[in-house]
């Protein structure tokens, strides 16, 4: 296993649509966690999963945005009716249990361009 | 609330040492990390420290933490250009829980 996985690595998309990222965390990686980074600035948190269980969703995520993990492993978000605002990379993390330290393990990212 | 802040920009000489400042505000911080971020590369944690610690070395990277000020700070010795990079202070409550984020410092270096 190489790491987090993201999917596409880019998007560009018309306003309006709709769209949906996809993030395989690393192997047995039971938490899971949904940022985006704007230009300028660092990661904010949007959501975490542990195991299929979503556990918190930040203020920032809009009826717009859903995250499913649906069984645990790999998980989608998905923004519908994209505005221009919604232009920026979104990342994803993983991390084990307790017993496997305290690291977040990044993606690369997938960044959107609403046009 | 929430809230890590940080300087935008710093330029170093080669070879002297860099010191990035940070302060954060939420009191129940519990691990406090410094990641580094190369363009078109992920985010990578450099190194972190407990909140009970007040400083940690690992190679040419020192963290120093006043909790009472709530004040961390990285240096970098003998910098390097590959150094150059945007580094970001981070908190968070535990282990498992979301990280807050600074807006980071762009370091720049200069022969």
């Amino acid at each position: 296993d190489t790491g987090v996985s993201q999917d596409p690595r880019h998007k560009i998309t018309k306003r309006g649509q709709n769209v949906t990222f996809r993030c395989d965390p690393i192997s047995e990686h039971n938490r899971l966690y949904w940022y985006r980074q704007t230009l300028g600035q660092g990661p904010e948190f949007l959501t975490y999963f542990q195991n299929e269980a979503q556990l918190e969703k930040s203020r920032l995520l809009s009826d717009r945005f859903s995250a499913e993990r649906p069984k645990g492993s790999f998980s989608t978000l998905e923004i519908q009716r994209t505005e221009q605002g919604d232009s920026a990379m979104y990342l994803c993390a993983s991390r084990g249990g307790d017993r496997t330290g305290n690291e977040q393990f990044f993606g690369p990212g997938t960044r959107l361009t609403v046009l | 609330g929430e809230d890590v802040e940080q300087s935008l920009f710093l330029s170093v000489r080669e070879g002297d040492s860099s010191v990035i400042n940070c302060t954060y505000t939420d009191s129940s911080s519990t691990y406090l990390y410094w990641y580094k971020q190369e363009p078109g590369a992920g985010l990578q944690l450099l190194t972190y420290i407990f909140s009970n610690m007040d400083m940690k070395q690992d190679q040419r990277l020192t963290v120093l933490l006043n909790k009472k000020d709530k004040h961390l700070s990285l240096r970098i010795a003998d910098t390097q250009t590959g150094d150059s990079a945007i580094y970001f202070c981070a908190e968070s409550a535990s282990s498992a829980s979301k990280i807050i984020f600074g807006s980071g410092t762009r370091l720049s270096i200069r022969p």
